[in-house]
């Protein structure tokens, strides 16, 4: 799976749109882009995936570049509700049978009263 | 739908003893998943079931042992606690099919 690349941390303004970047240089054609967050001291929880054309669902959107080379998670109207660990993850879809995921170490998004 | 669950949600142990973590998942779920997580780490894998009656090691299989003879659960086992294994344990679960996992609320262990 190919390495990324996110800030340690940001904050954002509660009300704003809060956009984290990732970077994956060295993403191949077949992987995916995972979003995951974690809530202090709770399990992660799946945001959104997206192979090269931008996503959304109810929580939030995903830009990936033409290149695939980096990807920027948007949540729209961030809350304090929001403030979290987002790890961004890349990886073939079909990872031999398991698909399991590789966690870094992501970025500390606090949003901010 | 309770999701996917864990048993216990706090344990303290001494060196030596030993202890089973459950991790159960209502979903009919294909795919189950045991990590762990160090303090200001990312999650790291340590094994896994691809269906009822499979595992495989994953990252850091070492010191922990796994069952899956019902496909809702599966558990994780320390033989012989260590103090390095202090930690909090994650289960997750995966549909076939399906690309996201469902993450339970975790287990801290603490071994003195």
């Amino acid at each position: 799976d190919a390495k990324t690349t996110q800030p340690t941390s940001m904050d954002c303004a509660e009300g704003r749109a809060a956009n984290l970047p990732c970077n994956h240089s060295t993403i191949s054609g077949n992987e995916y882009v995972y979003w995951y967050r974690q809530i202090h001291s709770q399990g992660p929880q799946y945001i959104i995936h997206g192979l090269k054309n931008n996503e959304t669902n109810e929580m939030a959107s995903l830009i990936i570049t033409e290149d695939r080379k980096s990807s920027t998670l948007i949540l729209p109207h961030a809350t304090l509700r929001d403030t979290a660990v987002y790890y961004c993850i890349v990886r073939v879809l079909t990872s031999g049978s398991a698909r399991q995921l590789t966690f870094g170490s992501g970025t500390q998004l606090t949003v901010l009263p | 739908n309770a999701g996917v669950t864990q048993t216990p949600k706090f344990r303290v142990l001494k060196t030596g003893q030993s202890m089973t973590l459950l991790c159960a998942q209502d979903m009919n779920h294909e795919y189950m998943y045991w990590y762990r997580q160090d303090p200001g780490m990312g999650l790291r894998l340590i094994h896994y079931s691809v269906g009822e009656g499979t595992t495989a090691k994953g990252e850091v299989p070492d010191g922990y042992n796994v069952s899956r003879l019902k496909k809702q659960n599966f558990l994780l086992g320390l033989e012989s606690a260590a103090p390095s294994q202090t930690s909090v344990y994650f289960c997750a679960s995966m549909g076939q099919g399906r690309s996201e996992q469902y993450f339970g609320p975790g287990t801290r262990l603490t071994v003195t």
